[in-house]
């Protein structure tokens, strides 16, 4: 059961423009969201989170939406840069007894920035 | 973000042996650390949750006499892979949170080869 799902397998994308990678979550107890990048060999590094009291969290290319009625949510990068080629996870987490804390990681999007 | 690190990198042991990887949180208390494993293109499956002085939390299907975990101090977190098989290869990434906190930071990983 892939309580967190994304859906594109891979994302190509030109230099300087949008880069958008979707999410969906059939968990309605998930209260909070993350997204993760990582390069091949290395663990995922951290890059933006969202609450479920919020619709949108931006830090400086990154942006994070959630709809939470659709349970989806998607990171816009703008402007992409060939530098942000890489897999890209989201996460979701309960807030609830024994799941504090816990992460569900989607399947991943690569995404490959064109110079 | 936290440092986390995690040593060794890469090891390759011998079918039926015993490897034993560190994960250790280098500027802050861990009080949970978390154990993943991740196949070739593939998501992160989570297989342990580790709290500071009590026991591991194992994921359903994880077989904890094969995977022991101990998280003996706010920093430090084992996992040791026992009679390891060739199955058993794969990237093992932990991570490590802070008490009452969403955000995970994350190893390196270690890559296990068994032949």
């Amino acid at each position: 059961d892939q309580q967190v799902k994304q859906n594109s397998p891979s994302l190509s994308v030109q230099e300087g423009r949008i880069s958008i990678l979707n999410c969906d979550y059939t968990n309605s107890m998930f209260d909070y969201f993350l997204w993760y990048k990582k390069y091949p060999a290395e663990g995922p590094t951290f890059l933006i989170s969202i609450s479920s009291i919020k619709d949108k969290n931006e830090d400086g290319r990154f942006t994070v939406f959630l709809n939470k009625s659709a349970k989806h949510l998607s990171l816009h990068i703008v402007p992409s840069q060939p530098g942000d080629s890489a897999v890209y996870f989201c996460a979701a987490s309960a807030r609830s007894g024994t799941s504090y804390g816990k992460l569900t990681f989607g399947q991943g999007t690569i995404l490959t920035v064109h110079p | 973000g936290a440092v986390v690190s995690q040593h060794p990198s890469r090891v390759i042991c011998k079918s039926g042996t015993s490897v034993k990887i560190e994960c250790r949180s280098l500027d802050f208390q861990a009080t949970t650390m978390f154990w993943y494993r991740q196949f070739p293109k593939k998501s992160l499956m989570l297989m342990a949750t580790s709290n500071e002085g009590s026991k591991a939390t194992y994921e359903q299907g994880v077989e904890k006499d094969k995977f022991l975990i101990n998280h003996a101090s706010l920093t430090l977190s084992t996992l040791t892979v026992t009679s390891a098989h060739p199955e058993d290869s794969s990237f093992y990434i932990c991570s490590a949170g802070a008490a009452f906190s969403y955000e995970q930071y994350f190893g390196p990983g270690t890559r296990l080869t068994v032949t």
